[in-house]
């Protein structure tokens, strides 16, 4: 099956700063979602982006589908930011159930 | 509210008993999926209905589990004679999945029914 990393696994910020969050997936991906995990423990969507690039706020993301990889920026941090984000994907033809990487945990400081 | 419900929320059984967890999810949604998530892991799949149909289950999902969604809407997921490696987070997704296009779309999670088995 498929392969999903995520860099780094770990990540502290202090509030204001920036951060780029990396997935590498190990073939081809019909879709990708970025989550993050609230300390209580829900998956909030934060894009379904299989290509291209989608804004929302501070928060965009970029996935390269060709290179297998995608990428999820955070600009001016906040506290609530702290959690840990998951990449999923969805493999091409291998059943329709997503593949959740590792996680990243950030801890943005006040 | 018209997100992913889950419930219990948090269950607490002893080694050997029978638990049983329900997920509603959003009503347009005919894709349902269950996952399992142990501290410190990502997400790991168990199984996913399309409308009533179970179409597929992971190798996670031993003998003792077993789900079903009878009618295409809210789905259960039952444990047997539960074991302390059981002790996890229960995860349910539903999505609107265009069947032409094979998409599965946008995954959308409940809040997770924590499962701690003594």
């Amino acid at each position: 099956g498929i392969q999903v990393e995520q860099s780094p696994p770990d990540l502290i910020l202090q509030e204001g700063a920036n951060s780029t969050l990396r997935c590498n997936f190990s073939d081809s991906v019909n879709n990708l979602q970025w989550f993050h995990q609230n300390p209580w423990g829900q998956l909030i969507n934060l894009f379904y982006i299989p290509s291209g690039t989608k804004q929302n706020g501070r928060l965009s993301a970029t996935t390269v589908a060709t290179e297998r990889y995608s990428l999820l920026y955070i600009s001016s941090s906040q506290t609530t930011d702290s959690g840990v984000y998951f990449c999923a994907v969805e493999q091409f033809g291998y059943g329709q159930n997503f593949v959740f990487g590792p996680g990243t945990r950030l801890s943005v400081l006040p | 509210d018209t997100g992913v419900s889950q419930d219990p929320r948090h269950k607490i059984t002893k080694r050997g008993q029978n638990v049983t967890f329900r997920c509603d999810p959003i009503s347009e949604h005919n894709r349902l999926y269950w996952y399992r998530q142990t501290l410190g892991q990502g997400p790991e799949f168990l199984t996913y209905f399309q409308n009533e149909a179970q179409l597929e289950k992971s190798r996670l999902l031993s003998d003792r589990f077993s789900a079903e969604r009878p009618k295409g809407s809210f789905s259960t997921l039952e444990i047997q004679r539960t074991e302390q490696g059981d002790s996890a987070m229960y995860l349910c997704a539903s999505s609107l999945a265009t069947v032409i296009l094979h998409q599965p779309g946008e995954l959308f999670f409940g809040e997770g029914s924590r499962l701690t088995v003594l």
